[in-house]
């Protein structure tokens, strides 16, 4: 079936240090949603890229869709207490199905 | 304005019993999906509806499992014959449209003993 993957499942980083995850796909996705799920809440959509090597910014989070439309990225700069979540991608393979990516779980050390 | 609301927001029921999953969308959101989420886990589509029809419902996990949303706005999530398996956090979002921004409900979490 279609999956998405991710990578690393957890991430633990000093606050300030930079943090990357990454989400694959073995098939082409018509597009791409991150969202951020706090500990014990619900996840919150940050972005959806559509178009093929699509990059987006918000403030220090910088989000990417690969050229070939299977793989993407989301970086954070100078990471926060505030960032701490699990990240999700979640992506169309051309049906209204969202199918989620096995997130990664983010925590920062003070 | 008021986001996607689930109700309850805990259920602790005994194997084999019938549960009822509510969610109320946002107001004027046409599409409406149920997740199921388990510990560790990204979400899991369940079912999709766009109005009053179930346009994809092709995650429900067996027969025991059915949605509805007679008038497109509150749905109800029905799990017959539940087993320990279900226990699980069940999500419900809202978008206006197919393909548009989800809004998650803060989630039912259910427990079969």
């Amino acid at each position: 079936g279609q999956q998405v993957m991710q990578i690393p499942q957890y991430q633990h980083v000093q606050e300030g240090e930079d943090f990357t995850t990454y989400c694959n796909s073995s098939t082409t996705l018509s597009n791409i949603q991150w969202y951020k799920q706090r500990p014990g809440g619900h996840p919150v959509f940050l972005i959806q890229l559509v178009k093929s090597g699509e990059v987006k910014k918000q403030k220090r989070l910088t989000f990417q869709f690969g050229e070939a439309k299977k793989n993407s990225s989301l970086h954070i700069t100078a990471t926060q207490t505030t960032d701490v979540g699990t990240y999700f991608c979640a992506g169309y393979f051309g049906n209204e199905k969202l199918t989620f990516g096995t997130g990664t779980r983010l925590t920062i050390i003070p | 304005g008021a986001g996607v609301s689930q109700t309850p927001s805990n259920k602790v029921t005994e194997k084999g019993k019938y549960v009822e999953l509510r969610c109320d969308p946002i107001s004027g959101h046409t599409a409406l999906y149920w997740y199921r989420q388990s510990l560790g886990q990204g979400p899991e589509f369940l079912i999709y509806f766009q109005g009053t029809g179930a346009a994809d419902d092709s995650g429900l996990p067996n027969d025991r499992f059915f949605a509805v949303r007679p008038e497109g706005s509150v749905s109800t999530l029905k799990i017959q014959r539940t087993e320990r398996g279900d226990s699980a956090v069940y999500l419900c979002a809202s978008s206006l449209a197919p393909f548009e921004t989800q809004y998650f409900g803060p989630g039912t979490r259910l427990l079969v003993l």
